[in-house]
């Protein structure tokens, strides 16, 4: 099945500080998202993106698809940013229905 | 964006009882649900995936006797652990999509289960 892989796994900032995170998916894909799993377990949907650029507020995205990678951008980062984000792929190709995940980026926005 | 609930949101319960998971899709009309299963510090954990009105189709090595799946209409659908011992302990997750394989998949709040 396709593979996911996901960086930095840990990332610790200071708030106010920017970062990068990064998705690298095996295959074509037609579906991908990206979440913010928040404290208390509940994931937040900050983008749908298979392809393209997207922004809200401080996030923003994009995906390029044709070199299968896809970057979600936190600018002014704060310490409700913290938890893990996930991004979460449904190959082209294959995997039926389900969407597959990576193992995430832990986040920590220090004050 | 669609809104999906789960109850309960945690529960305690002695080895050898059942417990049953509700999901809920409160605005939209779920044709597919999916359940996963999350332990500390790991990444999502597919379990099965529903059609409303069919028969589950559970990923391999889960059991399908052990987590019983029902998904009985286009808002609802459950997740019933069975016989539960304590390593069925974990945070379990549903999440609901209308229409294709395409479309933005959005996920319930979760629900934490611990078996004594």
């Amino acid at each position: 099945g396709i593979q996911v892989e996901q960086s930095p796994p840990d990332l610790i900032l200071q708030e106010g500080a920017n970062s990068t995170l990064r998705c690298n998916f095996s295959d074509s894909v037609n579906n991908l998202q990206w979440f913010h799993q928040n404290p208390w377990g509940q994931l937040i949907n900050l983008f749908y993106i298979p392809s393209g650029t997207k922004q809200n507020g401080r996030l923003s995205a994009t995906t390029v698809a044709t070199e299968r990678y896809s970057l979600l951008y936190i600018s002014s980062s704060q310490t409700t940013d913290s938890g893990v984000y996930f991004c979460a792929v449904r190959g082209r190709e294959t995997s039926g229905s389900r969407l597959t995940f990576g193992e995430g980026t832990q986040l920590t926005v220090n004050p | 964006g669609a809104v999906v609930s789960q109850h309960p949101s945690w529960v305690i319960c002695k080895s050898g009882t059942s417990v049953k998971i509700e999901c809920r899709s409160l605005d939209f009309q779920a044709t597919t649900m999916f359940w996963y299963r999350q332990f500390p510090k790991q990444s999502l954990m597919l379990m099965a995936t529903s059609n409303e009105g069919s028969k589950a189709t559970y990923e391999q090595g889960v059991e399908k006797d052990k987590f019983l799946i029902n998904h009985a209409s286009l808002t609802l659908s459950t997740l019933t652990v069975t016989s539960a011992h304590p390593e069925d302990s974990s945070f379990y997750i549903c999440s609901a999509r209308y229409g294709s394989s395409y479309n933005e998949q959005f996920f319930g709040p979760g629900t934490r289960l611990t078996v004594l």
